[in-house]
């Protein structure tokens, strides 16, 4: 079945470590995204890539960093220099980059500080 | 600046009520508003995708409507089950600002927790 894959689905950090949070997608999807959820609030988006090889800082990309070396890979490496990285982790993608089609989210990885 | 409003925050029905969740958005510049449903601990699942030039979209029990000049969505549930009970999000897709390269921000609201009583 085609879907979107995020592991791992839980993830602990000490303090000063970069993690990286896997993405893999097998529904030939050129767009992918990375969310941050945090209790209360909507989703905020961190970074993005329409494109093998390109991506673009979201809201709040501030300590975060991503590549995107293959189309159905994007993962999203949380460094040290984000403060507060304790959230819910959503990875989606859509087909393409025209605005009619919708996007679709993986079941997410859950990040907390030792 | 694109604001998504949910209201209530949450709602408990007993079973069987036919139930309406409210979206409200500020900017009516958008591409499309799309209905997702998140489980605990769990991704979005994706509900229904209303264009900017439809009225309404129907999947199901499900019937969402779209009133883009009035900033208004509202996602409709007949006859619900306890196995509805879940977060519903809104989200739109809103038109990019001249010389932007992303092609429709997703913006969201902060959901609706359902709960439906056996």
């Amino acid at each position: 079945d085609g879907g979107i894959t995020q592991s791992p689905k839980y993830l602990f950090r000490k303090e000063g470590q970069n993690v990286t949070l896997s993405c893999e997608q097998n529904l030939n999807h050129d767009a992918m995204y990375w969310y941050r959820q945090d209790p209360g609030q909507g989703l905020r988006l961190i970074y993005y890539s329409q494109i093998v090889n390109d991506f673009q800082k979201g809201d709040i990309a501030e300590g975060y960093s991503v590549s995107r070396e293959k189309k159905e890979s994007f993962p999203l490496t949380v460094t040290s220099a984000q403060k507060n990285p304790t959230a819910f982790y959503l990875c989606a993608s859509r087909r393409g980059a025209a605005p009619n089609q919708p996007q679709h989210f993986g079941d997410g990885t859950r990040l907390s500080i030792l | 600046k694109q604001e998504v409003t949910q209201i209530p925050a949450a709602l408990s029905v007993p079973e069987g009520e036919n139930l309406v969740l409210n979206c409200s958005f500020t900017d009516s510049a958008i591409y499309n508003l799309q209905w997702f449903r998140q489980d605990p601990g769990k991704g979005l699942t994706s509900l229904l995708l209303i264009q900017s030039s439809q009225r309404e979209q129907t999947s199901g029990r499900l019937n969402a409507s779209l009133d883009k000049s009035s900033g208004r969505s509202t996602l409709y549930i007949a006859a619900s089950q306890p196995g509805d009970s879940a977060t519903y999000l809104c989200a739109v897709r809103k038109v990019p600002s001249p010389g932007s390269s992303n092609t429709g921000k997703l913006i969201f609201g902060q959901g609706t927790t359902l709960q439906v009583k056996p």
